[in-house]
């Protein structure tokens, strides 16, 4: 996708373990967005940052922690993996109107 | 009551006919309506855009949305297999704000040939 890319592509890791996706960004967007996509469950927003060192949660923020220290990059830490985080993990920007930009997906496997 | 209701499919369909896909909304305050096309194992992409009720066409596409019902369409003509994906549709109140968009579910089309 142009102008966004995730790593890694896919990660399988072990209940515990902490684990650390990637969002970066060439297009100087103000805002980005991790979402996580479950069937049944559709897009569900985990965190989003409205700027450098601003970040805010989401509806299912629970578990997750992120960080934006340069506007390129937006980082999504799952502190203590757990299977119920087992999912496909997207990264979102947008300069703040007409809709999102989406990310290919990180596909995470909790064991 | 959910925000965005849609039907999650699969909706089957032969090729060549007119697809129409639905969302209806409970917030009276959404004024700008997307709809984006999700293939397998890829990320969403904005298909179509549109800002209060009305009409808009782009190519095969069409977005309709009808405000007092609050209830907006997708209609695609001459459907390709190409068009298979998982279609959601999503709102948002004030985007120049960055209110955040709300998604439907999806909906899972398949166009058989």
């Amino acid at each position: 996708d142009a102008g966004i890319t995730q790593s890694p592509r896919h990660k399988v890791t072990e209940t515990g373990t902490p684990v650390t996706l990637r969002c970066h960004q060439t297009e100087n967007h103000r805002y980005m967005y991790w979402y996580r996509q479950d069937p049944g469950h559709g897009l569900r927003l985990i965190h989003y940052s409205y700027g450098v060192k601003d970040t805010d949660k989401g509806e299912v923020s629970d578990g997750y922690s992120v960080s934006r220290s340069k506007t390129e990059d937006f980082l999504l830490t799952l502190e203590s993996a757990t299977s119920s985080q087992t999912s496909v993990y997207f990264c979102a920007i947008s300069a703040g109107g007409y809709g999102y930009t989406f990310g290919s997906g990180t596909r995470l496997t909790v064991v | 009551q959910k925000e965005v209701e849609q039907d999650p499919g699969p909706l089957s369909v032969p090729e060549g006919a007119i697809v129409s896909l639905n969302c209806t909304y409970s917030n009276s305050a959404f004024q700008y309506f997307m709809w984006y096309r999700q293939y397998s194992r890829k990320g969403p992409e904005l298909l179509m855009y549109t800002y209060s009720s009305g009409n808009k066409e782009d190519g095969r596409f069409t977005a309709q949305v009808d405000k007092s019902s609050k209830y907006i369409s997708l209609f695609i003509r001459d459907s390709q297999p190409s068009d298979s994906a998982t279609y959601l549709c999503a709102m948002s109140t004030d985007p120049n704000r960055d209110d955040k968009i709300i998604f439907g579910k999806g909906t899972r089309l398949h166009i058989l040939p």
